[in-house]
């Protein structure tokens, strides 16, 4: 296993379009976090899901945007209607259920730049 | 409200001396901290961690301090190495909740001077 996987990692869209991401978590992780990273600041959560389950979303997350991960492995995040305001780095983490629960694994990102 | 905070936004010392890298919090729930490094264009990559049950935890170059009562922690390099030049995140989390999400401070960009 290589790590937790991210796809696109650059991303240039024009406002009001849709943009779909997508993380590969590493495989026997059953937790998986999204985050986000705008300039001068530290990564924000944005939504965790145990398995398939989605149990938690930040207010940050608006309804413009959705998260889902199918049969507990991989994960997409969706925002629709894209405003520049949306211009950041997206973070996947993901992490076991084991000791080391609190330790997330990160994947390198996907740089959104909103035209 | 900014529960983790880096007050530095950026330290700059000499190869081969000490780096010493601060954090604060306010949330008292907080019971697990991390440090993560980060480099441009790349994901975080976790450097060391220490639990609120002990005071300081130690891997090879780098040490974590943690003051409980100040709810301060501090993230020794020593000796410095240019290629610890990067930008280096304070995280904490609480282990009684059951997301464990991260909450990271601002970061502190660091740079070895050779």
């Amino acid at each position: 296993d290589t790590g937790v996987s991210q796809d696109p990692r650059h991303k240039i869209t024009k406002r009001g379009q849709n943009v779909t991401f997508r993380c590969d978590p590493i495989s026997e992780h059953n937790r998986l976090y999204w985050y986000r990273q705008t300039l001068g600041q530290g990564p924000e959560f944005l939504t965790y899901f145990q398995n398939e389950a989605q149990l938690e979303k930040s207010r940050l997350l608006s309804d413009r945007f959705s998260a889902e991960r199918p049969k507990g492995s991989f994960s997409t995040l969706e925002i629709q209607r894209t405003e520049q305001g949306d211009s950041a780095m997206y973070l996947c983490a993901s992490s076991s259920s084991g000791g080391d629960r609190m330790l997330h694994t990160f994947g390198s990102g996907t740089r959104l730049t909103v035209v | 409200d900014q529960q983790v905070k880096q007050n530095s936004p950026s330290l700059s010392v000499q190869e081969g001396r000490i780096s010493i890298l601060n954090c604060d919090y306010t949330n008292s729930m907080f019971d697990y901290f991390l440090w993560y490094k980060k480099y441009p264009a790349e994901g975080p990559t976790f450097l060391i961690s220490i639990s609120s049950i002990k005071d300081k935890n130690e891997d090879g170059r780098f040490t974590v301090f943690l003051n409980k009562s100040a709810k301060h922690l501090s993230l020794h390099i020593v000796p410095s190495q240019p290629g610890d030049s990067a930008v280096y995140f304070c995280a904490a989390t609480g282990s009684g909740g059951s997301n464990y999400k991260l909450t990271f401070g601002k970061g502190t960009l660091l740079t070895v001077n050779p």
